[in-house]
């Protein structure tokens, strides 16, 4: 099982509809998880934290299932500008390394 | 203004030349890092280091080296480059570890021809 696994997409959704995304982490003793927010090859920005069991920030909710070993992102009333690709992000290696997934593609159109 | 930067953001090279990629922060960071990033594998970690002459090899370390002389510099250097290093390369670096926010640098796209 890799590390980390996201489904790549793309999530193609019309502007104004919610959609969530889901990142599955093998390493059980993991505390922290990042999502990341990436735009065309441009460099990855923090879009939110989750150290227990969620996260809210606006229109975005991360939620963390540990018994499930799972993250995810749930976007409300999607916008034009919120197409990019979105990064799950879990430390590993004992805490000092960290192991990104491949990313889950989101189109939101007109 | 607080950031990341990569020098150069482009570059074009050819096999077994020599090369370095700069990498600084202005926010006195003690953690830094290395990534690649290629079409269908995400983000690779390189190389980490802890703090300053503390070093040490992430998922992807082969054909690489770094050092971390001062706080605020973190080269990336190839030796001997081959075409299998074509990629987009990404520095980072965050407060003290991994529970904060990775800033990262606009990334460095290299080609080895």
């Amino acid at each position: 099982r890799k590390e980390v696994e996201q489904d790549p997409g793309p999530f193609n959704v019309p502007e104004g509809a919610t959609v969530a995304f889901n990142c599955t982490y093998s390493n059980s003793a993991s505390q922290s998880f990042f999502w990341y927010r990436q735009d065309c090859r441009k460099e990855p920005k923090l879009l939110m934290s989750v150290y227990s069991s969620g996260n809210e920030d606006g229109r975005f909710t991360a939620q963390l299932n540990r018994a499930s070993q799972y993250i995810s992102l749930l976007i409300r009333d999607s916008k034009l500008s919120d197409s990019a690709t979105y990064l799950c992000v879990v430390p590993t290696g004992g805490g000092n390394k960290l192991t990104f997934g491949t990313g889950t593609q989101l189109k939101v159109e007109l | 203004e607080a950031q990341v930067t990569q020098n150069p953001r482009y570059l074009i090279t050819v096999t077994g030349k020599k090369l370095t990629v700069t990498c600084s922060q202005n926010m006195n960071h003690e953690y830094m890092s290395w990534y690649r990033q290629d079409p269908g594998l995400g983000l690779r970690q390189i190389y980490y280091s802890m703090n300053v002459e503390v070093t040490d090899k992430g998922d992807v370390p082969e054909g690489y080296k770094v050092s971390r002389k001062e706080k605020r510099n973190f080269p990336l250097i190839l030796e001997s480059p081959s075409p299998n290093q074509t990629s987009l390369y990404f520095c980072a670096s965050s407060l003290t570890g991994l529970a904060y926010e990775q800033y990262f640098g606009p990334g460095t796209r290299l080609t080895v021809t």
